[in-house]
């Protein structure tokens, strides 16, 4: 299956660390990318590969991948990182789904 | 630095074909890159819509390959989108981003990285007569 599953809210206490999840056959053989969305804006990258964050992304911000569930996790988070995020992978056939969406709320 | 910037009409008919173009700058087209597109109706998620490489070939959503056409013009460093028999469910932001292919080497594997790391600031298309 090319699905990709993520819970579709989550909140997390300014300066707390927080999860995101994403779920699918497909990270059994591949790696997620993780972008984040604001409002009115186009996705950003933050983490690629195994764990790699794009030039200029905090490091706050780490993947990791475990069978077939990959997350995102963000160390300390802070208001600027209340964002919608979306997992993506390539699957068996070169399609390249995304997941529903988290939308991250910080308190 | 590439840059993807996305041009088309804004507004399309119902039953028509939506016709877009990215052009690709600071960087050539026919670099190691797949080139996408991936769009998002109004309050929804990111849906991926398909890829081209320089060559020519092409992966396409499954929901939307019977509709759908993705073309490379090397000579205009760009390439388009056509959707057909459009609907107001069509009706969304439409971005296109370039795909990177990474492939690292450790402990005797091979890892393949796949990421959409540029991408253009999107423009609405509106399906409505």
């Amino acid at each position: 299956s090319s699905e990709l599953t993520q819970d579709p809210a989550v909140s997390v206490a300014l300066g707390q660390t927080v999860r995101i999840t994403c779920q699918g056959d497909s990270l059994r053989s591949y790696y997620a990318s993780w972008y984040q969305q604001k409002p009115g804006q186009a996705p950003v990258l933050v983490i690629y590969g195994k764990n790699n964050r794009p030039s200029g992304i905090p490091d706050r911000f780490s993947g990791s991948s475990s069978g077939n569930t990959a997350s995102l996790t963000i160390t300390g988070a802070q208001a600027e990182d209340e964002a919608d995020y979306y997992c993506n992978s390539r699957d068996s056939s070169g399609n390249h789904p995304f997941g529903g969406g988290t939308k991250l709320t910080v308190l | 630095q590439v840059q993807l910037q996305e041009s088309g009409p804004g507004l399309v008919k119902p039953s028509g074909t939506l016709s877009l173009t990215c052009a690709v700058s600071g960087g050539s087209i026919s670099s190691s890159n797949w080139w996408s597109w991936v769009r998002q109706p109004p309050g929804k998620g990111l849906e991926w819509i398909g890829e081209i490489y320089h060559s020519g070939s092409t992966n396409y959503n499954p929901s939307l390959k019977s509709r759908v056409t993705i073309s490379v013009d090397k000579s205009k460093n760009q390439f388009s989108l056509k959707l057909s028999s459009v609907t107001a469910a069509d009706t969304a932001v439409y971005y296109c981003a370039r795909l990177e292919i990474m492939i690292t080497f450790g402990g005797g594997e091979e890892d393949y990285y796949y990421y959409m790391d540029v991408w253009g600031k999107g423009t609405t298309v509106t399906v409505s007569s």
